[in-house]
C-alpha cells in the first residue's frame, strides 16, 4: 500500500494567485513527520516545510503552510502569492515514528507551473 | 552557508566499470543517508548510517553496491560492476538526529547524475 499519495501529476496556477498541492498519508504510528521539498529543474532537493503529528497548530514558512488535517491523514501543502521560480517537482514525505530512524518514505511527486 | 556536497555532479561510464560517488555531510550531522531517484521507481532509499554506522542498507542490490562511511566528513557509494539499469540520480542527504518528535529535518546535496551505457 502506497504509505504517501500525490493524487495530482501536474498543477497550473497563475502568477500570484494561491495553489494547493494534495498530500495524504498512511500510518499507524503516532508519532510521526510531514516534509515538503521542491525539486527545480536543476534538480536539487530543497526542504520546504515541516509538520510533526503532534503539532496543534499548522505549520507556515514564509508563503509556504500546511494545511494538516490529522483525521483525515492529510498534509496538504499551501503556496500564497506564486511565483515564476515556485515551477518545479514538489514532494511530499513521512517520517514513521522512531524505531525506523529517520528514513523518509516520499510520494511520487507534483510538478507545478506557474504561468505569467 | 552549510550544505551537503556531493562529487561528481555527473557521471557517464560503461557497463562494467566501477563507479564511486562521494558525499561530504553538514558539520556536525550523525545521519547519512542515500536516496536514487529514477523515473520508475521515484525516490528510493538505498541505505542510511548514524554516527558512522550502517543501520539499513536494505534498499541497495548487495551484490554490486557498496556503501561506507570511512569517517564522519565522508560517505562513499560504490557500484561495482555498473550496469545501464543504475543509471539515475544518486542523492545524499545528511541530518541531525535529536530524538522522538524532534523535526530531524534531511538536508539534501545536489545530486550525481549517473549514466551507465
Amino acid at each position: 500500500a502506497q504509505k504517501i499519495t500525490q493524487t495530482q501529476p501536474g498543477m497550473f496556477v497563475q502568477e500570484k494567485e494561491a495553489v494547493t498541492l494534495d498530500c495524504t498519508y498512511d500510518t499507524s504510528d503516532q508519532s510521526y513527520g510531514l516534509f515538503w521539498y521542491k525539486q527545480p529543474s536543476s534538480g536539487e532537493m530543497i526542504f520546504l516545510i515541516y509538520q510533526g503529528s503532534y503539532d496543534e497548530q499548522n505549520a507556515t514558512e514564509g508563503r509556504y503552510s500546511l494545511n494538516f488535517q490529522k483525521a483525515r491523514k492529510s498534509a496538504n501543502l499551501v503556496i500564497s502569492a506564486s511565483q515564476l521560480g515556485d515551477s518545479a517537482m514538489y514532494f511530499c514525505a513521512m517520517r514513521e515514528g522512531e524505531t525506523s530512524g529517520s528514513r523518509l518514505t516520499f510520494g511520487e511527486g507534483t510538478q507545478l507551473t506557474v504561468n505569467p | 552557508d552549510a550544505r551537503v556536497t556531493q562529487t561528481p555532479r555527473h557521471k557517464v561510464t560503461e557497463m562494467g566499470q566501477e563507479v564511486t560517488m562521494r558525499c561530504q555531510p553538514i558539520l556536525g550531522h550523525n545521519t547519512v543517508f542515500w536516496y536514487r531517484q529514477t523515473m520508475m521507481q521515484g525516490l528510493e532509499l538505498l541505505a542510511y548510517f548514524r554516527n558512522r554506522a550502517p543501520l539499513d542498507d536494505s534498499g541497495m542490490p548487495k551484490d554490486r553496491f557498496s556503501a561506507e562511511m570511512p569517517d564522519a566528513t565522508l560517505a562513499t557509494l560504490k557500484i561495482q560492476p555498473s550496469e545501464p539499469r543504475d543509471s539515475a540520480v544518486y542523492f545524499c542527504a545528511s541530518g541531525s538526529v535529536q530524538g522522538r518528535r524532534a523535526k530531524n529535518i534531511q538536508y539534501f546535496g545536489a545530486g550525481t547524475r549517473l549514466s551507465v551505457l
